[in-house]
């Protein structure tokens, strides 16, 4: 099956920093990458669409300058959370498209931030 | 605006139970629907999918889900659970269109020796 990989798979920085998540597909091309935001014993909620070359897609109530998407090839996208703060704690996932025509997604393992 | 709800928030079954997971979706349009699940400290992955064709689908582990249009329901059975099949179990759609999915909120299922 396909594999997705995120790193780090845990990060604790300190109010104020910035921290790079990264999410590769390892043995496929990803044309479209997403970024959920899963909070404690609640769903999974999509942050924003990152389409390989071309700027990401955010929902609604994401704050663009705060989460920067960059797909900058077809297996890796990163996630950069700037200016970190306590409430940005979280589990961070992302997944990745294989062909448009399934709609089906591969999960990466996560990565939970912990902002101090 | 798409939404998917899962009506059992968590579930306690003794292995050999039966269990059906209620997932509904409000889109009115086609859909594709998929269920996922989420073992304690691993990844999500793929129960199943329905895209189109015989609307009730069979997935790993012995799982199955009957997609009823007129419902807009996707229910996720299983004759018999074991108690490996204790997770977390993620309903999820992706409409017509949309290039994404949206995910209910989730079922954790505890199943007891």
């Amino acid at each position: 099956g396909a594999v997705v990989s995120q790193h780090p798979s845990w990060v604790i920085c300190k109010s104020g920093t910035s921290v790079k998540i990264e999410c590769r597909s390892l043995d496929f091309q990803a044309t479209t990458m997403f970024w959920y935001r899963q909070f404690p014993k609640q769903s999974l909620m999509l942050m924003a669409t990152s389409n390989e070359g071309s700027k990401a897609t955010y929902e609604q109530g994401v704050e663009k300058d705060k989460f920067l998407i960059n797909h900058a090839s077809l297996t890796l996208s990163t996630l950069t959370v700037t200016s970190a703060h306590p409430e940005d704690s979280s589990f961070y996932i992302c997944s990745a498209r294989r062909t448009r025509e399934t709609g089906e997604l591969f999960f990466g393992e996560g990565s939970r931030l912990t902002v101090l | 605006a798409q939404s998917v709800s899962q009506h059992n928030h968590h579930v306690i079954l003794s292995e050999a139970a039966s269990l059906e997971l209620g997932c509904n979706y409000s889109y009115g349009g086609t859909v594709n629907l998929f269920w996922y699940v989420q073992y304690p400290g691993q990844h999500l992955q793929l129960l199943l999918k329905y895209f189109s064709g015989d609307p009730l689908v069979k997935g790993i582990k012995g799982f199955e889900a009957e997609f009823i249009k007129s419902k807009f329901s996707f229910n996720l059975r299983k004759p018999s659970v074991q108690w490996s099949d204790t997770a977390e179990y993620f309903c999820a759609v992706n409409a017509g269109g949309y290039n994404k999915l949206i995910f209910g909120a989730g079922t954790r299922l505890a199943v007891h020796p």
